[in-house]
């Protein structure tokens, strides 16, 4: 099957810096990928939606100079956390779009972040 | 918000078919019911999808009512590995937009 692969897949940061989380789709093309982010014993929560080539689109309450979203190619998304805190320690998973897949949906291993 | 509803938790005997039903009463004609498993801190795993037919694969059975309002996925024999979050979704099928938005979904144990 298709797949997606995130790096890191663990990181742990010191308060106020930022952090970088890459999306990979490995043997395929994204037109759109999507992030999630997910708490302890808690469903995924979709973050934002970004398309290849133009702005992450964010879901309500999550706050788009915090959590920036670059989809500068058709295989690579990346989150960045910026100014990172102890609340923004979390799981975050992406997903991709398989455009040449019938828009097929994928996974990635997910990242998580522990912020000191 | 999600659009399916599912029990919080199922218990299952190893080597016993599960059966992990999910209510969509909104379900739209252009929707397909999506199943995902997710086993502890790892991105989930897709399972199976349909439309209208029942469907089978090498992991599950998919069988979805008439009247597209319910649906219930079925492990045949399960294992413990099968233990897992278990997510049922709609979502526009062959779609480049259609996001996923999750439910609670359903903690199967499945246990000796």
């Amino acid at each position: 099957g298709a797949v997606v692969s995130q790096h890191p897949s663990w990181v742990i940061c010191k308060s106020g810096t930022s952090v970088k989380i890459e999306c990979r789709s490995l043997d395929f093309q994204a037109t759109t990928m999507f992030w999630y982010r997910q708490f302890p014993k808690q469903s995924l929560m979709l973050m934002a939606t970004s398309n290849e080539g133009s702005k992450a689109t964010y879901e309500q309450g999550v706050e788009k100079d915090k959590f920036l979203i670059n989809h500068a190619s058709l295989t690579l998304s990346t989150l960045t956390v910026t100014s990172a805190h102890p609340e923004d320690s979390s799981f975050y998973i992406c997903s991709a779009i398989a455009g040449d897949k019938n828009g097929e949906l994928f996974f990635g291993e997910g990242s998580r972040l522990t912020v000191l | 918000d999600a659009k399916t509803t599912q029990p919080t938790s199922m218990d299952c005997a190893e080597g016993r078919a599960a059966n992990l039903p999910c209510n969509h009463s909104t379900i739209s004609g252009n929707e397909y019911v999506y199943w995902y498993r997710q086993i502890h801190s790892q991105g989930p795993q897709y399972i199976i999808h349909g439309l209208k037919n029942n469907e089978t694969n090498e992991m599950a059975s998919l069988i979805i009512t008439e009247d597209r309002k319910s649906s219930t996925l079925i492990l045949p024999h399960a294992t413990l590995r099968d233990t897992a979050v278990y997510y049922c979704i709609v979502r526009p099928g062959s779609s480049n937009t259609g996001k996923l938005i999750f439910g609670q979904g359903t903690t199967l144990q499945v246990k000796p």
